[in-house]
Protein backbone atom coordinates (compact mmCIF):
# COMPACT_ATOMS: atom_id res chain seq x y z
CA UNK A 1 0.00 0.00 0.00
CA UNK A 2 1.73 3.43 -0.75
CA UNK A 3 0.93 6.09 1.84
CA UNK A 4 3.01 9.48 2.63
CA UNK A 5 4.55 10.88 6.03
CA UNK A 6 5.18 14.38 6.48
CA UNK A 7 7.41 14.64 9.18
CA UNK A 8 6.44 17.95 10.84
CA UNK A 9 3.21 18.93 11.80
CA UNK A 10 4.28 23.07 12.52
CA UNK A 11 7.26 24.88 10.72
CA UNK A 12 8.01 28.25 11.66
CA UNK A 13 10.65 30.24 9.52
CA UNK A 14 11.84 33.86 9.67
CA UNK A 15 11.17 35.98 6.45
CA UNK A 16 13.83 35.55 3.81
CA UNK A 17 15.19 32.31 5.56
CA UNK A 18 14.87 29.08 3.61
CA UNK A 19 12.31 26.77 3.80
CA UNK A 20 12.35 22.90 4.27
CA UNK A 21 9.18 20.83 4.24
CA UNK A 22 10.09 17.26 4.80
CA UNK A 23 7.93 14.22 3.49
CA UNK A 24 8.47 10.43 2.94
CA UNK A 25 6.78 8.06 1.09
CA UNK A 26 5.89 4.31 0.61
CA UNK A 27 5.28 2.66 -2.38
CA UNK A 28 5.76 -0.60 -3.96
CA UNK A 29 5.90 1.05 -7.23
CA UNK A 30 7.50 3.96 -8.93
CA UNK A 31 5.25 6.99 -7.54
CA UNK A 32 3.82 9.90 -8.53
CA UNK A 33 4.29 12.54 -5.68
CA UNK A 34 3.13 16.42 -4.88
CA UNK A 35 3.21 18.68 -3.55
CA UNK A 36 -0.14 21.01 -3.02
CA UNK A 37 -0.41 23.85 -0.93
CA UNK A 38 -3.74 24.88 0.59
CA UNK A 39 -4.41 28.73 2.08
CA UNK A 40 -7.51 29.32 4.80
CA UNK A 41 -10.75 28.40 3.55
CA UNK A 42 -9.38 27.97 0.29
CA UNK A 43 -8.95 24.82 -2.16
CA UNK A 44 -5.74 22.88 -3.14
CA UNK A 45 -3.20 24.35 -5.49
CA UNK A 46 -0.86 22.70 -7.11
CA UNK A 47 2.55 23.75 -6.56
CA UNK A 48 4.74 20.85 -8.64
CA UNK A 49 5.57 17.61 -9.58
CA UNK A 50 7.10 14.63 -10.11
CA UNK A 51 6.38 11.90 -12.47
CA UNK A 52 9.60 9.43 -12.98
CA UNK A 53 11.37 12.46 -15.51
CA UNK A 54 14.16 15.02 -13.47
CA UNK A 55 14.29 13.94 -9.61
CA UNK A 56 14.76 17.76 -9.02
CA UNK A 57 11.34 18.76 -9.84
CA UNK A 58 10.95 22.71 -9.74
CA UNK A 59 7.21 24.08 -8.92
CA UNK A 60 5.47 27.70 -8.74
CA UNK A 61 6.63 30.63 -6.68
CA UNK A 62 10.50 29.47 -6.09
CA UNK A 63 9.82 26.08 -4.35
CA UNK A 64 11.05 23.67 -5.63
CA UNK A 65 11.43 19.25 -4.59
CA UNK A 66 14.31 16.65 -4.95
CA UNK A 67 13.19 13.26 -5.14
CA UNK A 68 15.58 10.63 -3.69
CA UNK A 69 14.42 6.94 -4.19
CA UNK A 70 17.12 5.55 -1.72
CA UNK A 71 15.61 7.85 1.08
CA UNK A 72 12.18 7.79 0.27
CA UNK A 73 11.98 11.16 0.38
CA UNK A 74 10.35 13.91 -1.05
CA UNK A 75 11.23 17.23 0.59
CA UNK A 76 10.13 20.81 -0.71
CA UNK A 77 12.54 23.64 -0.67
CA UNK A 78 12.59 27.17 -1.21
CA UNK A 79 15.45 29.61 -0.72
CA UNK A 80 13.69 32.32 0.83
CA UNK A 81 10.32 32.74 2.81
CA UNK A 82 7.93 35.19 1.88
CA UNK A 83 4.84 36.39 4.35
CA UNK A 84 2.88 35.00 1.46
CA UNK A 85 4.18 31.14 1.54
CA UNK A 86 2.42 31.05 4.95
CA UNK A 87 -0.25 28.05 4.68
CA UNK A 88 -0.85 24.09 5.27
CA UNK A 89 1.27 21.65 2.59
CA UNK A 90 0.39 18.73 1.43
CA UNK A 91 2.93 15.78 0.52
CA UNK A 92 0.51 13.44 -2.14
CA UNK A 93 1.32 10.15 -3.77
CA UNK A 94 -0.79 8.45 -6.32
CA UNK A 95 -1.12 5.55 -8.03
CA UNK A 96 1.23 4.67 -10.50
CA UNK A 97 0.20 5.86 -13.83
CA UNK A 98 -2.87 7.16 -13.11
CA UNK A 99 -5.22 10.00 -11.36
CA UNK A 100 -7.58 7.28 -9.28
CA UNK A 101 -6.49 8.65 -6.06
CA UNK A 102 -4.40 10.75 -4.15
CA UNK A 103 -3.41 9.30 -1.03
CA UNK A 104 -2.44 12.72 1.37
CA UNK A 105 0.14 13.47 4.01
CA UNK A 106 -1.47 14.95 7.40
CA UNK A 107 -0.06 18.37 6.21
CA UNK A 108 2.35 20.51 7.52
CA UNK A 109 1.35 24.28 8.74
CA UNK A 110 4.25 26.82 7.61
CA UNK A 111 4.35 30.12 9.82
CA UNK A 112 6.59 32.76 8.16
CA UNK A 113 7.22 35.30 11.00
CA UNK A 114 8.17 39.10 9.75
CA UNK B 1 -10.81 29.34 -18.29
CA UNK B 2 -13.51 28.51 -15.20
CA UNK B 3 -11.73 26.19 -12.61
CA UNK B 4 -13.56 23.16 -10.47
CA UNK B 5 -16.39 25.13 -9.12
CA UNK B 6 -18.52 24.00 -6.29
CA UNK B 7 -21.68 24.82 -4.76
CA UNK B 8 -22.88 25.76 -2.00
CA UNK B 9 -19.66 27.18 -0.49
CA UNK B 10 -21.62 26.70 3.19
CA UNK B 11 -24.13 24.50 4.27
CA UNK B 12 -25.54 23.79 7.46
CA UNK B 13 -27.14 20.39 8.26
CA UNK B 14 -29.07 19.04 11.07
CA UNK B 15 -28.17 14.97 11.78
CA UNK B 16 -30.36 12.44 9.98
CA UNK B 17 -30.50 14.99 7.14
CA UNK B 18 -29.72 14.25 3.72
CA UNK B 19 -27.22 16.75 1.78
CA UNK B 20 -26.68 16.73 -2.10
CA UNK B 21 -22.84 18.90 -3.01
CA UNK B 22 -22.23 19.73 -6.72
CA UNK B 23 -19.70 20.37 -8.51
CA UNK B 24 -18.77 21.12 -12.01
CA UNK B 25 -14.93 20.19 -13.66
CA UNK B 26 -12.26 21.97 -15.32
CA UNK B 27 -13.20 22.87 -18.80
CA UNK B 28 -11.42 19.70 -21.15
CA UNK B 29 -11.91 17.45 -17.77
CA UNK B 30 -13.96 14.51 -17.34
CA UNK B 31 -13.06 12.95 -14.39
CA UNK B 32 -14.18 13.84 -11.37
CA UNK B 33 -12.78 12.67 -7.63
CA UNK B 34 -14.75 13.93 -4.36
CA UNK B 35 -12.40 14.07 -1.21
CA UNK B 36 -13.71 15.08 2.50
CA UNK B 37 -10.66 17.20 4.60
CA UNK B 38 -11.66 17.02 8.17
CA UNK B 39 -10.39 19.49 10.84
CA UNK B 40 -6.90 19.68 10.84
CA UNK B 41 -6.52 16.41 8.37
CA UNK B 42 -5.39 15.94 4.53
CA UNK B 43 -7.67 15.12 2.04
CA UNK B 44 -9.08 11.38 2.28
CA UNK B 45 -10.97 9.91 -1.21
CA UNK B 46 -14.26 9.58 -1.13
CA UNK B 47 -14.68 7.72 -5.16
CA UNK B 48 -13.97 8.75 -8.54
CA UNK B 49 -16.49 9.39 -11.58
CA UNK B 50 -15.64 8.94 -15.36
CA UNK B 51 -18.22 8.47 -17.83
CA UNK B 52 -21.13 8.40 -15.71
CA UNK B 53 -20.28 5.48 -13.52
CA UNK B 54 -17.84 5.40 -10.43
CA UNK B 55 -14.57 3.76 -10.59
CA UNK B 56 -13.07 3.76 -7.56
CA UNK B 57 -14.01 4.21 -4.06
CA UNK B 58 -12.34 5.03 -0.94
CA UNK B 59 -12.80 4.00 2.63
CA UNK B 60 -16.51 5.28 2.84
CA UNK B 61 -20.21 3.93 3.71
CA UNK B 62 -23.13 3.54 1.33
CA UNK B 63 -24.54 6.73 3.04
CA UNK B 64 -21.92 8.18 0.63
CA UNK B 65 -22.93 8.30 -3.02
CA UNK B 66 -22.36 10.41 -6.22
CA UNK B 67 -23.51 10.69 -9.71
CA UNK B 68 -21.79 12.59 -12.66
CA UNK B 69 -24.21 14.01 -16.01
CA UNK B 70 -23.16 14.05 -19.58
CA UNK B 71 -21.87 17.02 -19.48
CA UNK B 72 -19.25 15.84 -17.07
CA UNK B 73 -20.31 17.84 -13.88
CA UNK B 74 -20.96 15.50 -10.52
CA UNK B 75 -23.15 15.44 -7.31
CA UNK B 76 -21.92 14.10 -3.99
CA UNK B 77 -25.18 12.79 -1.96
CA UNK B 78 -24.84 12.22 1.80
CA UNK B 79 -27.66 10.58 3.74
CA UNK B 80 -28.65 10.58 7.50
CA UNK B 81 -25.92 12.81 8.15
CA UNK B 82 -23.76 12.56 11.58
CA UNK B 83 -21.38 14.91 13.52
CA UNK B 84 -18.94 13.45 11.88
CA UNK B 85 -19.59 14.00 8.72
CA UNK B 86 -18.75 17.86 8.96
CA UNK B 87 -15.90 18.78 7.46
CA UNK B 88 -14.49 20.26 4.02
CA UNK B 89 -15.83 18.57 0.84
CA UNK B 90 -13.42 18.84 -2.33
CA UNK B 91 -14.26 18.33 -5.34
CA UNK B 92 -11.21 17.61 -8.10
CA UNK B 93 -11.67 17.08 -11.84
CA UNK B 94 -8.77 15.97 -14.20
CA UNK B 95 -8.76 14.43 -18.18
CA UNK B 96 -9.15 10.76 -18.80
CA UNK B 97 -5.67 9.56 -20.84
CA UNK B 98 -3.57 11.56 -19.48
CA UNK B 99 -0.96 9.97 -17.46
CA UNK B 100 -0.19 10.72 -14.01
CA UNK B 101 -1.95 14.58 -15.03
CA UNK B 102 -2.10 16.62 -11.95
CA UNK B 103 -5.57 16.76 -10.16
CA UNK B 104 -7.39 20.49 -10.29
CA UNK B 105 -9.31 21.17 -7.11
CA UNK B 106 -11.89 23.14 -6.31
CA UNK B 107 -12.43 25.84 -3.03
CA UNK B 108 -14.58 23.03 -1.32
CA UNK B 109 -18.00 22.84 0.22
CA UNK B 110 -18.08 23.44 4.21
CA UNK B 111 -20.68 21.15 5.44
CA UNK B 112 -21.86 21.81 9.14
CA UNK B 113 -23.29 18.83 10.97
CA UNK B 114 -25.40 20.01 13.95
Amino acid sequence: AQSVTQLDSHVSVSEGTPVLLRCNYSSSYSPSLFWYVQHPNKGLQLLLKYTSAATLVKGINGFEAEFKKSETSFHLTKPSAHMSDAAEYFCVVSDVGGTYKYIFGTGTRLKVLA
Amino acid sequence: DAGVTQSPTHLIKTRGQQVTLRCSPKSGHDTVSWYQQALGQGPQFIFQYYEEEERQRGNFPDRFSGHQFPNYSSELNVNALLLGDSALYLCASSPQGQNNSPLHFGNGTRLTVT
